[in-house]
């Protein structure tokens, strides 16, 4: 059983370009959600997933956007690149029916140059 | 505003020592608390949780207390291994309509262990 994979590992990218992250689920589960660890700090909450729906959003500007697709896999689009995007995004899943437990995948390693 | 907060950034023991990790948290109103650990170049890794409604919880080599008149949470790792080392975060949970919650992540606990 596959745990939460996540694709690419690392990507560099230039400022002002839009980047794409994908993220599929651990099997059996069907809510997806998405943060930013910055290096050092704990991971800050960009938004959720479920239902092919934002349910829950962080405090994260526009430029973030997802998508969730009917097989509960994921996208997270983030236009207009900043340095300060420089990041590891990790995408966590869960089962709707479990309040805590949330299982991550190893991360994107994203560098804006 | 609200926030979950370590006390102590960097934690250093000897191999086969006790561990305690300590988590300040702001927002009495929280439904669960949460330790990961995360290691180097991988993605947090669930340890234990514990409900507000509960003071104490044990795991395996782990336990988790929970003080809500001082809001305070502690992870006790017994004899700490050199697996152990690790950046270890406390969050909590909060959220609406039964759904999964978000995660609200402190700044961490390095924790390192000396042979």
């Amino acid at each position: 059983d596959a745990g939460v994979t996540q694709s690419p590992t690392h990507l560099i990218k230039t400022r002002g370009q839009q980047v794409t992250l994908r993220c599929s689920p651990k099997s059996g589960h069907d809510t997806v959600s998405w943060y930013q660890q910055a290096l050092g700090q704990g991971p800050q909450f960009i938004f959720q997933y479920y239902e092919e729906e934002e349910r829950q959003r962080g405090n994260f500007p526009d430029r973030f956007s997802g998508h969730q697709f009917p097989n509960y896999s994921s996208e997270l689009n983030v236009n207009a690149l900043l340095l300060g995007d420089s990041a590891l995004y990790l995408c966590a899943s869960s089962f709707v029916e479990a309040n805590t437990e949330a299982f991550f995948g190893q991360g994107t390693r994203l560098t804006v140059v | 505003g609200e926030s979950v907060g370590l006390h102590l950034p960097t934690l250093s023991v000897q191999e086969g020592d006790n561990s305690i990790i300590n988590c300040a948290y702001s927002n009495s109103a929280s439904d669960y608390f949460i330790w990961y650990k995360q290691e180097s170049g991988k993605g947090p890794q669930f340890i234990i949780d514990i409900r507000s409604n509960m003071d104490k919880r044990q795991g395996q080599r782990v336990t988790v207390l929970l003080n809500k008149t001082v809001k305070h949470l502690s992870l006790q790792i017994a004899a700490t291994q050199p697996g152990d080392s690790a950046v270890y975060f406390c969050a909590e949970t909060r959220g609406y309509g039964g759904a999964t919650n978000k995660l609200i992540f402190g700044t961490g606990t390095l924790l390192a262990v000396q042979p």
